[in-house]
């Protein structure tokens, strides 16, 4: 069992069409973080969110956190191919030392 | 660079053979972190350091993966008598302070070892 799960898993959209990212769990935390990651490279942290039903924008990257902070989305807006990559939310368990990852969805923009 | 630095890039090694990972954090970085990474899922968590002490390694597989970070700099990975399941892509990780919270995580490019 994942302590995090995203959907859709796989995603391939056309250049400027919208897509929607999601990360849903069934335990509570205090923050979430957003990352990309591309072929080859390391995650590269995008935002963390903190506050339930926080909303933040990067962009045409927008990021909520969920009231009862167990969920989160990824709201992109006119995807650009170069949005391609591996997106991942994590989060730090209760006293847990390390990032949970979830399961990640990969997404493909043709142009 | 100012990055996490990790070496080699890329490691062949054959079944049973010894193989070791280093991670260069950024400097000053009191916390490290190692994951294993499948093909196409996220990371999943190895080991942590904060400076010298291995405070968790509740993530490690079984006792032929062993991690070091003597002076609180330098980390090592180390997996012995390799097996073709081990094969995947190590990311070492640092941050600023201590662990949790919302600290957030510098990861380098990673290591991707192939078990043949």
């Amino acid at each position: 069992t994942q302590l995090l799960e995203q959907s859709p898993q796989f995603l391939s959209i056309q250049e400027g069409e919208n897509l929607t990212v999601y990360c849903n769990s069934s335990s509570v935390f205090s923050s979430l973080q957003w990352y990309r990651q591309e072929p080859g490279e390391g995650p590269v942290l995008l935002v963390t969110v903190v506050t339930g039903g926080e909303v933040k924008k990067l962009k045409r990257l927008t990021f909520q956190f969920g009231d009862a902070r167990k969920d989160s989305s990824l709201h992109i807006t006119a995807a650009q191919p170069g949005d391609t990559g591996l997106y991942l939310c994590a989060a730090y368990q209760t006293g847990a030392n390390n990032l949970f990852f979830g399961t990640g969805t990969r997404l493909t923009v043709i142009p | 660079g100012a990055g996490v630095s990790q070496s080699p890039r890329y490691k062949v090694a054959k079944r049973g053979q010894d193989v070791a990972l280093r991670c260069d954090p950024i400097s000053g970085h009191v916390s490290l972190f190692w994951y294993q990474q499948a093909l196409g899922q996220g990371p999943e968590f190895l080991t942590y350091f904060q400076n010298e002490a291995q405070l968790d390694k509740s993530g490690l597989p079984s006792d032929r993966f062993f991690a070091e970070r003597p002076e609180g700099s330098v980390s090592t990975l180390k997996i012995q008598r390799t097996q073709q399941e081990d094969s995947a892509v190590y990311l070492c990780a640092s941050s600023l302070a201590r662990a949790g919270g919302n600290q957030p995580q510098h990861f380098g490019d990673g290591t991707r070892l192939s078990i043949l």
